[in-house]
């Protein structure tokens, strides 16, 4: 158990619709990642925050948005869901934002959409 | 493109047997970390590696960040079938913050 919570595991969703992952980070971390993992592209990082301010981005979509809040937890929104957002959905977290701090995983949610 | 290409990306052995996974690029990265994933869970953190040339040992596990930090290896001695999972690894380029790299994983089967 690596001390990094998802909700939900799994989620199944139409088309057009719009769902909010949630994590909640390691106890101390102050920094939180979002990794997208798919059968093509394998895990792809999509965005960091560090205590509330947003700290890196990677290829996110423009109908996904993320946020950190104060009390560290972090929500990740995909929006006009399309078939091709099927995916595992990981959280990390950090005790630090820079190169040397490890990272560690959540169980992630999967996230079906029909 | 891949940034970090893993190799083999498939690999079938039978239990006592030696094995190496490698992980190469051409870019330099600050620190390396290698992964073990179970279908359907999450990373699990094995290793962290960070300067040139480094060795660690974890039980029957050894890592090697190369010279240059622009590759590694994971070499796994008398395969169990516990070591059966995905093996990834994961590079951090310097001034990306915290971004991790993955490669396409090396998916293991020990049979016994």
């Amino acid at each position: 158990d690596s001390g990094v919570t998802q909700t939900p595991k799994h989620l199944i969703t139409a088309t057009g619709q719009r769902v909010t992952l949630r994590c909640s980070p390691r106890s101390g971390d102050l920094s939180v990642y979002w990794y997208q993992q798919s059968l093509d592209q394998g895990l792809q990082f999509l965005i960091q925050y560090y205590n509330g301010e947003e700290r890196a981005k990677g290829n996110i979509l423009e109908r996904f948005s993320a946020q950190q809040f104060p009390d560290l937890h972090s929500e990740l929104n995909l929006s006009s869901l399309e078939l091709g957002d099927s995916a595992l959905y990981f959280c990390a977290s950090s005790v630090g934002a820079g190169v040397r701090y490890e990272q560690y995983f959540g169980p992630g949610t999967r996230l079906t959409v029909t | 493109t891949q940034l970090l290409e893993q190799s083999p990306q498939f690999l079938s052995i039978q239990e006592g047997e030696n094995l190496t996974v490698y992980c190469n690029s051409s870019s330099v990265f600050s620190s390396l970390q290698w992964y073990r994933q179970e279908p359907g869970e999450g990373p699990v953190l094995l290793v962290t590696v960070v300067t040139g040339g480094e060795v660690k040992k974890l039980k029957r596990l050894t890592f090697q960040f190369g010279d240059a930090r622009k590759d590694s290896s994971l070499h796994i001695t008398a395969a169990q079938p516990g070591d059966t999972g995905l093996y990834l690894c994961a590079g951090v380029r310097y001034n990306q913050g915290g971004k991790l790299i993955f490669g396409q994983g090396t998916e293991l089967s020990v049979k016994p």
